[in-house]
């Protein structure tokens, strides 16, 4: 069965630091990659489909890229309000798997 | 773009519930709808999916057999009907939308998310 992992489980930046989120699929997905945030207590916010496709209205400072099985997903310029648990999902065919999720801190 | 999930609640393991999504400011039928869960303190676990004309439809290993997902695209809902339920089953439950032009045989990165419904099996 494929698997979604994803690294670091959790990481505390500065802000304005640079911040990247890996996701790898036990075997290929080719671009049908999406991320999630998820602040505490709220519902989960699309932010990137296709691997590197920024949703309407998200801003700039995220990236997305990677194909295959490797992937990432960057935050440049970290925020006060980036503070969130961010997860992968492929969706290149059923099942819709996600990953475990990365929690974002401020230090 | 509003979808509102209902149907939640408390049950004994065992127990059935039937969960709706109904879907407002959207074309629906022009979306692959899924069901996708939540525990408490846990990540996100995609439960089910349904195309846009209910020509594929999905689950996850967990609910097969015992979970059904449908839609009824003149009322604008979604469902999901969950029988045999157990204890790992609680979690808020969310109806998340994906466009389908961006899905994949009925698997698509959810683009619209509902507030979630909270399902509870408990003895």
């Amino acid at each position: 069965d494929i698997q979604m992992t994803q690294s670091p489980s959790s990481l505390s930046a500065s802000v304005g630091d640079r911040v990247t989120i890996t996701c790898r699929a036990s075997q290929s997905i080719s671009t049908y990659l999406a991320w999630y945030q998820q602040k505490p207590g709220k519902v989960p916010k699309l932010l990137i489909y296709l691997a590197s496709t920024l949703q309407s209205g998200v801003p700039s400072r995220f990236s997305g890229s990677g194909s295959g099985t490797d992937f990432a997903l960057t935050i440049t310029n970290l925020q006060p309000e980036d503070v969130a648990t961010y997860y992968c999902q492929k969706y290149d065919r059923a099942p819709g798997l996600f990953g475990p999720g990365t929690r974002v801190d401020i230090k | 773009v509003q979808l509102v999930e209902s149907g939640g609640g408390l049950v004994k393991p065992g127990g059935s519930l039937r969960l709706s999504c109904a879907a407002s400011g959207l074309t629906f039928n022009d979306y692959t709808m899924n069901w996708v869960r939540q525990a408490p303190g846990k990540g996100l676990e995609w439960v089910s999916s349904i195309s846009s004309r209910s020509s594929f439809i999905h689950y996850a290993d967990s609910v097969r057999g015992r979970f059904t997902i449908s839609r009824d695209n003149a009322r604008t809902s979604l469902y999901l009907q969950m029988n045999s339920l157990t204890v790992d089953d609680s979690a808020i439950y969310y109806c998340a939308g994906s466009v389908s032009r961006l899905s994949v045989l009925g698997v698509g990165p959810g683009l619209e998310w509902g507030q979630g419904t909270l399902v509870t099996v408990s003895s």
